[in-house]
């Protein structure tokens, strides 16, 4: 166990309906990155907040936002959602803002299906 | 745009064996390259390596980078069944991180 969290486990949609995933990095965690896993892409790197401020954007999409709270956690927001967003999504935590340069650690996961 | 490739993209062996997973990068302004292990879940952490040719070693798992050639390796010695996994490599630099598509290693008894 990681320490980090990630609400719901799974998630069933439809298409062009919007979800929102939420994480809960470790304790002390300032930087939270989230990650999309498909079988096709691979685990792409999506964005990163650290200390409630973005820090680095990787292939966030349009419809894809996200935010990080003065607690600390984060939600991601998916939007006018469409099949191929259907995927792993990882939510990742570390003490420093260093993309490359921190030990990050994972969440479970959220498996998003949306039919 | 950044791209990372491993080879091979598959590995099947008996326990016991050595085996050694490629990482080549194309990563600008590169800071370090990553290894993590990925079985049935998430992904946990195993090797960051930011300065070419010196090994990290963690019991029988030990890596090199090399960034003239821009490349690493990740060895594993003496394999275990429990050694079962996909292996991720990643490059980043401050404000980009990129994986490959993974080696996925079947260690058999």
């Amino acid at each position: 166990d990681s320490g980090v969290t990630q609400t719901p486990k799974h998630l069933i949609t439809a298409t062009g309906q919007r979800v929102t995933l939420r994480c809960s990095p470790r304790s002390g965690d300032l930087s939270v990155y989230w990650y999309q896993q498909s079988l096709d892409q691979g685990l792409q790197f999506l964005i990163q907040y650290y200390n409630g401020e973005e820090r680095a954007k990787g292939n966030i999409l349009e419809r894809f936002s996200a935010q990080q709270f003065p607690d600390l956690h984060s939600e991601l927001n998916l939007s006018s959602l469409e099949l191929g967003d259907s995927a792993l999504y990882f939510c990742a935590s570390s003490e420093q803002p260093g993309l490359a340069t921190d030990t990050q650690y994972f969440g479970p996961g959220t498996r998003l299906t949306v039919l | 745009e950044d791209k990372v490739v491993q080879s091979p993209l598959s590995l099947v062996v008996h326990e016991g064996d050595t085996v050694t997973l490629n990482c080549s990068y194309e990563v600008t302004n590169f800071r370090s390259l990553l290894w993590y292990k990925q079985e049935k879940k998430a992904p946990t952490f195993l090797f960051m390596l930011t300065s070419s040719g010196i090994e990290k070693k963690s019991g029988r798992l030990s890596s090199i980078l090399d960034k003239k050639e821009l490349f690493s390796i990740l060895n594993i010695t003496a394999t275990q069944t429990g050694d079962s996994a996909v292996y991720l490599c990643a490059g980043g630099s401050n404000y980009k991180l990129t994986f490959g598509k993974g080696t996925l290693l079947t260690v058999n008894p």
